[in-house]
């Protein structure tokens, strides 16, 4: 089946305490992103990746690392992670003609 | 900037009403416009994808249409369901200033089918 998936769906963490949410697809996709989702604000981008080895930041990308060394694979990392990341995930991946599907989420909250 | 507005916010209806979300979006330099269906907690789970070259496109009960000259996107719901109560996010694929591209979401219309 046709997925992006991530790991984990749920954590809940400390404040500075390093952290890795990894995203998966197997479609193949050349362009991944990934996505937080506030109350209020919407989604918005904080990184995305046009192939491999080429990342660039979106709108929201402070505190926030990726790195995309296979295209199939696309880690979101927070070095630092504080409260103001406490957030809903989303980890996407887009086809050549420009459809973007997401991942199930991961809901992160820092303590 | 592209900025994305979905027009109600919430929107509650009887089961079988045919219904229109709206969407519009303040840059017509678009690749594509993308309906989305997200249910509480969950992942977005794509519903359609209009080429800026195209009009409309269909799937079962949905219908969406794109309109860039006016800026403006519906996604048509016929003969709802208690089933399509969701949010619905409509999102322009956007060409930015800088010749990149990106997707610019809006904030949703929440819809409540009652039985």
């Amino acid at each position: 089946e046709a997925q992006v998936t991530q790991n984990p769906r749920y954590l809940i963490t400390v404040t500075g305490k390093k952290l890795t949410v990894t995203c998966s697809q197997n479609m193949n996709h050349e362009y991944m992103s990934w996505y937080r989702q506030d109350p209020g604000l919407g989604l918005r981008q904080i990184y995305y990746s046009m192939n491999v080895e080429v990342t660039d930041k979106g709108d929201v990308p402070e505190g926030y690392k990726v790195s995309r060394k296979e295209k199939r694979n696309f880690p979101l990392i927070l070095e630092s992670p504080s409260p103001n990341q406490t957030s809903l995930y989303f980890c996407a991946s887009r086809t050549a003609n420009n459809e973007q599907f997401f991942g199930p989420g991961t809901r992160l909250t820092v303590l | 900037k592209q900025e994305v507005t979905q027009i109600p916010a919430a929107l509650s209806v009887p089961e079988g009403e045919n219904l229109v979300l709206n969407c519009s979006f303040t840059d017509s330099a678009i690749y594509n416009l993308q309906w989305f269906r997200q249910d509480p907690g969950k992942g977005l789970t794509s519903l359609l994808l209009i080429q800026s070259s195209q009009r409309e496109q269909t799937s079962g009960r949905l219908n969406a249409s794109l309109d860039k000259s006016s800026g403006r996107s519906t996604l048509y719901i016929a003969a709802s369901q208690p089933g399509d109560s969701a949010t619905y996010l409509c999102a322009a694929h956007a060409i930015t200033q800088g010749g990149s591209e990106k997707l610019v979401f809006g904030k949703g219309t929440k819809l409540t089918v009652n039985p």
